[in-house]
């Protein structure tokens, strides 16, 4: 197991709603990933936090939003929810964001959108 | 477009054979590319990450080879078990050295006692 942590596991949540997913980096890393992975698919690359400071976006909508604070742990924020955000999410921390760095994943918050 | 690309089907072996599994890629040059395995409800792990000037990376049962002629690289386990199975991702940097990594879509590997 990691040190990275999410919360909450799984979450129920009915479409038009707002959703607010935490993580929890390893001690020492100050670089979350947030990823999308439905369900058959591999994670999708969402957005990137380096030093509490957005350092990268993928293909997805600005109602998808995150923070990172000072201690590097983050939230992503998705508000309007659609059905299509039922997914897997994940948050992976590394030590400075470079493509060299191993990323430690968390177990991830399944969400379901009805 | 830019795609990276996994066999989707499962590939299922016996016990102590050695499986292979691949990982194409179009329309990027990566820098470099990592495997990571998969359970059911988890979070992927990290395996090994394979430099463009590298061939070949071996870590105990697992090797990973880097053809970025073929923009291919395959993903092996000798001597399989049953402990190996899970899914299987490659992910390379969607630009350079940046950590913003894309995935395949994975592999499933289910080895047979």
């Amino acid at each position: 197991e990691t040190g990275v942590t999410q919360s909450p596991t799984h979450l129920i949540k009915t479409r038009g709603q707002q959703v607010t997913l935490r993580c929890s980096s390893q001690s020492g890393h100050n670089t979350v990933s947030w990823y999308q992975q439905a369900l058959g698919q591999g994670p999708q690359f969402i957005f990137q936090y380096y030093r509490e400071e957005e350092n990268g976006r993928g293909n997805f909508p600005p109602r998808f939003s995150g923070l990172q604070f000072p201690n590097y742990s983050s939230e992503l924020n998705v508000n309007a929810l659609e059905l299509d955000d039922s997914a897997l999410y994940l948050c992976a921390s590394s030590s400075t964001g470079q493509g060299v760095d191993e990323q430690f994943f968390g177990p991830g918050t399944r969400l379901t959108v009805l | 477009s830019q795609k990276i690309e996994q066999n989707s089907e499962a590939l299922n072996i016996q016990e102590g054979k050695t499986a292979t599994l691949t990982c194409n890629y179009t329309n990027y040059s990566p820098a470099y590319l990592q495997w990571y395995r998969q359970d059911p409800g988890r979070g992927p792990v990290f395996l090994l990450l394979i430099r463009e000037n590298e061939k070949e990376k071996r870590k105990e049962r697992l090797k990973v080879t880097f053809d970025t002629t073929l923009k291919q690289s395959l993903f092996h386990i000798t001597a399989s078990q049953p402990a190996d199975s899970a899914t299987y991702l490659c992910a390379l940097d969607s630009s350079s050295n940046t950590g913003k990594l894309i995935f395949g879509q994975g592999t499933t590997l289910q080895v047979k006692p």
